[in-house]
């Protein structure tokens, strides 16, 4: 059976601290991971990752995936509390296939 | 481009009655679906359509029906409600072939059943 597990579940840091998330999975039929990040309402994308593109960043927000250990980090730099959000891990495992973990919970403290 | 649009934002519905919650998309996906998010459970996938007229059953079905009429338009229908289906509802499309396979969400639907 398919899965992603996200550690922790939950997190909580003082800004300007740097936080990683993680991601594992179990998939017969990998494509690409990706990862959201949920505030109040829907989760919105942050990256993708696929076996030709493997580390991704964006601002203070970097992801690497290591295809040979099966997962993904997630990397936050100088946490911010606008950073506070629940962080999901998806994996495409074939077409129109998506499996989530339960997510990340993260509280930045002021 | 408005997106992934749901309607309603919050519901509140007694044991029994039914109701069917919209989504619409504007961005010609061929790929729509329906996920329930349950604190603790993570998003599970309800139902979904890999174009009009074609749907098929996720990992939790059971209570719901879909349709998918237009490439634009998947409404989810609340047959006859029972309280463990209290939840978030999020619509969410995809499209591959335009080489978008990551899901755009809509912004979801509170549905509480007393």
């Amino acid at each position: 059976e398919d899965k992603v597990v996200q550690s922790p579940l939950s997190l909580v840091v003082h800004e300007g601290d740097t936080v990683t998330l993680n991601c594992s999975y179990e998939v017969t039929n990998f494509r690409s991971l990706l990862w959201y990040k949920q505030e109040k309402k829907a989760p919105t994308f942050l990256f993708m990752l696929t076996s030709s593109g493997i580390e991704k960043k964006s601002g203070r927000l970097s992801s690497i995936l290591d295809k040979k250990e099966l997962s993904s980090i997630l990397n936050i730099t100088a946490t911010q509390t606008g950073d506070s959000a629940i962080y999901l891990c998806a994996v495409e495992a074939g077409t129109y296939k998506y499996i989530f973990g339960t997510g990340t919970r993260l509280k930045v403290l002021a | 481009n408005a997106g992934v649009t749901q309607t309603p934002k919050f519901q509140v519905l007694k044991t029994g009655q039914s109701m069917t919650l919209q989504c619409a998309q504007d961005m010609n996906h061929e790929y729509m679906s329906w996920y329930r998010q349950d604190p603790g459970m993570g998003l599970r996938l309800i139902h979904y359509s890999v174009g009009a007229g074609i749907t098929d059953q996720g990992e939790v079905p059971n209570g719901y029906n879909v349709s998918r009429s237009t490439t634009e338009d998947f409404p989810l229908r609340l047959l006859s409600a029972a309280p463990s289906q209290t939840s978030v509802y999020f619509c969410a499309s995809s499209d591959p072939g335009q080489g978008l396979s990551f899901l755009c969400f809509g912004s979801g639907t509170r549905l509480t059943v007393v």
